[in-house]
């Protein structure tokens, strides 16, 4: 079993629609929690980030993080077809490596 | 401000070869990671530097070694290249290595024929 599940997709959602994103876990060390976006044959970029549990909100996204179910999600409200792409949740304990370990990634197309 | 920089963009390999890649980090950043990141899989952790000593490292192989210059760049080493070892190869550059503050760049695309 890995250690981070997250559904391959696609996603395929209407312009303007809300999206979920989300990923399971099983490490209970993690306390770092990441989105990142990336587009095809690019490098990951960094969208959000929550220490712990909790929510955080940054403009049209929102990330959530339950640690007694261990499970986070990513929503993004308003999606645009330029929010197509693969969403990775990366996660990571608070001890001295600070490697991140990531799930496989979501593809979402957001139709116009 | 420049963002990280790789190079070479792409490169093709034959089996048994080794390969050496390039990262910059952003300017301040003192702390590169490597991932290895295999199509349609999430990136894989290869090694972590933070002030040129190697501070974490993933489950590979010795055939990949990496080290950290004075200046913070940092190069990835693969020696005896197998066909599984096709994939971006991406660097991650930190202030200080935290796992919340890891910025990547564009990868470097290895096939190994």
């Amino acid at each position: 079993q890995k250690e981070v599940e997250q559904d391959p997709g696609p996603l395929s959602v209407p312009e303007g629609a809300i999206v979920s994103l989300n990923c399971t876990y099983s490490n209970s060390a993690f306390q770092y929690f990441m989105w990142y976006r990336q587009y095809s044959r690019k490098g990951p970029e960094l969208l959000m980030y929550t220490y712990s549990s909790g929510n955080k909100e940054d403009g049209r996204f929102t990330a959530q993080v339950d640690k007694s179910s261990k499970y986070i999600s990513l929503f993004i409200r308003d999606s645009q077809p330029s929010d197509s792409a693969t969403y990775l949740c990366a996660m990571s304990p608070a001890d001295s490596s600070y490697k991140l370990i990531f799930g496989s990634g979501t593809r979402l197309l957001v139709r116009p | 401000d420049a963002g990280v920089t790789q190079s070479p963009t792409h490169l093709i390999k034959t089996r048994g070869q080794h390969v050496t890649l390039r990262c910059s980090p952003i300017s301040g950043h003192k702390s590169v990671s490597w991932y290895q990141q295999v199509l349609g899989q999430g990136p894989q952790f290869i090694f972590q530097y933070y002030e040129k000593e190697e501070r974490g490292r993933g489950n590979f192989p010795d055939r990949f070694s990496a080290r950290q210059f004075p200046n913070y760049s940092s190069e990835l080493n693969v020696n005896a290249l197998l066909l599984g070892d096709s994939a971006l190869y991406l660097c991650a550059s930190s202030p200080g290595g935290l796992p919340n503050e890891q910025y990547f760049g564009p990868g470097t695309r290895l096939t190994v024929t």
